[in-house]
């Protein structure tokens, strides 16, 4: 079992819906969680950054983490075209605590 | 722009080739991170340097290896390569070792084809 599972999706959403991204983690002891976007064949570029359970808010991106189900999520609003790329959740935390572990990444498609 | 800089940005060469992978992470930051990018396995960590020293070990097979010199770069060394290798390799950079501050900079990554 992967430390660290992320729909590879893709999901084709509309332009103006709201998108929900989500990765589940088997390991407790996690407690950074980050959100990456990737276009393509370009570097991950760091979108969120929470420690611990609760929200964050950042213009359109939402990040939320719930330890207690091992369970983050990005939501993103009045999505737009220019939004469509790979999406990578990242989390550190534990015995592994220098090293981010990653996400396969959802792929997103946002039609105009 | 990360104000991480990746060269070369593309590299073909041959199976059984050495290749050298360099990273300059941005302005200071002390660590540096060597990720592995492929189509099946998304990004796998390899080696993590602080301040010149190996600090954390992932996936890296023993052809591969890693430096981080006075000035901080770092040099991802590839040897006896083969077809799999064929990969996206990135480089991150971030202020500290370990601590709260544990997000990383991506640089735009070598995009190694081995034939």
């Amino acid at each position: 079992q992967k430390e660290v599972e992320q729909d590879p999706g893709p999901l084709s959403v509309p332009e103006g819906a709201i998108v929900s991204l989500n990765c589940t983690y088997s390991n407790s002891a996690f407690q950074y969680f980050m959100w990456y976007r990737q276009y393509s064949r370009k570097g991950p570029e760091l979108l969120m950054y929470t420690y611990s359970s609760g929200n964050k808010e950042d213009g359109r991106f939402t990040a939320q983490v719930d330890k207690s189900s091992k369970y983050i999520s990005l939501f993103i609003r009045d999505s737009q075209p220019s939004d469509s790329a790979t999406y990578l959740c990242a989390m550190s935390g534990g015995t592994g605590f220098q090293k981010l572990v990653f996400g396969t990444g959802t792929r997103l498609l946002v039609s105009p | 722009d990360s104000g991480v800089t990746q060269t070369p940005k593309h590299l073909i060469t041959a199976t059984g080739q050495r290749v050298t992978l360099r990273c300059s992470p941005r302005s200071g930051d002390l660590s540096v991170y060597w990720y592995q990018q492929s189509l099946d396995q998304g990004l796998q960590f390899l080696i993590q340097y602080y301040n010149g020293e190996e600090r954390a070990k992932g996936n890296i097979l023993e052809r591969f290896s890693a430096q981080q010199f006075p000035d901080l770069h770092s040099e991802l060394n590839l040897s006896s390569l083969e077809l799999g290798d064929s990969a996206l390799y990135f480089c991150a950079s971030s202020p500290a070792a370990v601590g709260m501050n544990t997000e990383a900079f991506f640089g735009q990554g070598t995009r190694l084809t081995v034939v």
